[in-house]
């Protein structure tokens, strides 16, 4: 069935250093892939997506790039703070009606 | 404009109980999406539902159920709880739900279920 990989599952860096997580797929037919960041106690909350048609986009200090061929994905945060520490999550279509699969996390840590 | 509101918030059940957990989506969205998630397997898609029908399904027991209604909010029930049920379960809002339409998921704070 569809399969959505992601790494590394931890992650801490510097404040002020960039932070990179990756994210492969199986379905060939995915065609959207969000970012989700989930904080202790909350819900995923949606910080960024990408459509098939586009290869990068970005959003302030996030961005987020496509490969098609290569079927894998990335989110990219510049200049890291200690707020964007939580667990990230990486997702893309599937299935016949499109549902999201989610990638197991990337924990990330901004050590001040 | 309100998020997708889930209730309640904890739960604490004892193993062979049922259990029944709300979500209301945001206002105008049709497709509400039952997610559990656990440490050791992260989010797993449970079912879909789009206007009052269930669209898809994971791939979990029979004991795991859901509806929905006219006015879009849903529920999801667990029959018979196991101890390996205790999980937050979210759940995810948008337009269509189907993410090939190009419409975005927002998901609610969940619902923490402990089984004892």
């Amino acid at each position: 069935g569809e399969n959505v990989e992601q790494h590394p599952s931890t992650l801490s860096v510097q404040e002020g250093d960039s932070a990179v997580i990756k994210c492969t797929y199986s379905d060939s037919a995915s065609n959207y892939f969000p970012w989700y960041k989930q904080e202790l106690g909350k819900g995923p909350q949606l910080i960024i997506d990408i459509r098939s048609n586009v290869g990068e986009k970005k959003d302030q200090r996030i961005a987020v790039t496509l490969n098609k061929t290569a079927k894998h994905f990335s989110l990219h945060i510049t200049e890291t703070q200690p707020e964007d520490s939580a667990v990230y999550f990486c997702a893309a279509t599937g299935g016949s009606q499109g549902n999201l699969i989610f990638g197991k996390g990337t924990k990330l840590s901004v050590k001040p | 404009k309100a998020g997708v509101t889930q209730t309640p918030r904890y739960l604490i059940k004892t193993r062979g109980q049922q259990v029944t957990l709300s979500c209301s989506p945001i206002s105008g969205h049709r497709s509400v999406s039952w997610y559990q998630q656990t440490p050791g397997q992260g989010l797993q898609f449970l079912f879909e539902y789009f206007s009052e029908t269930q669209r898809n399904k994971g791939n979990f027991p029979g004991r795991f159920s859901g509806r929905q209604f006219s006015n879009s909010r849903s529920e999801m029930n667990v029959s018979t709880l196991e101890l390996g049920d205790s999980a937050l379960y979210l759940c995810a809002s948008s337009f269509f739900g189907n993410m090939r339409m190009n419409t975005e998921a927002f998901f609610g704070q969940g619902t923490r279920l402990t089984v004892v």
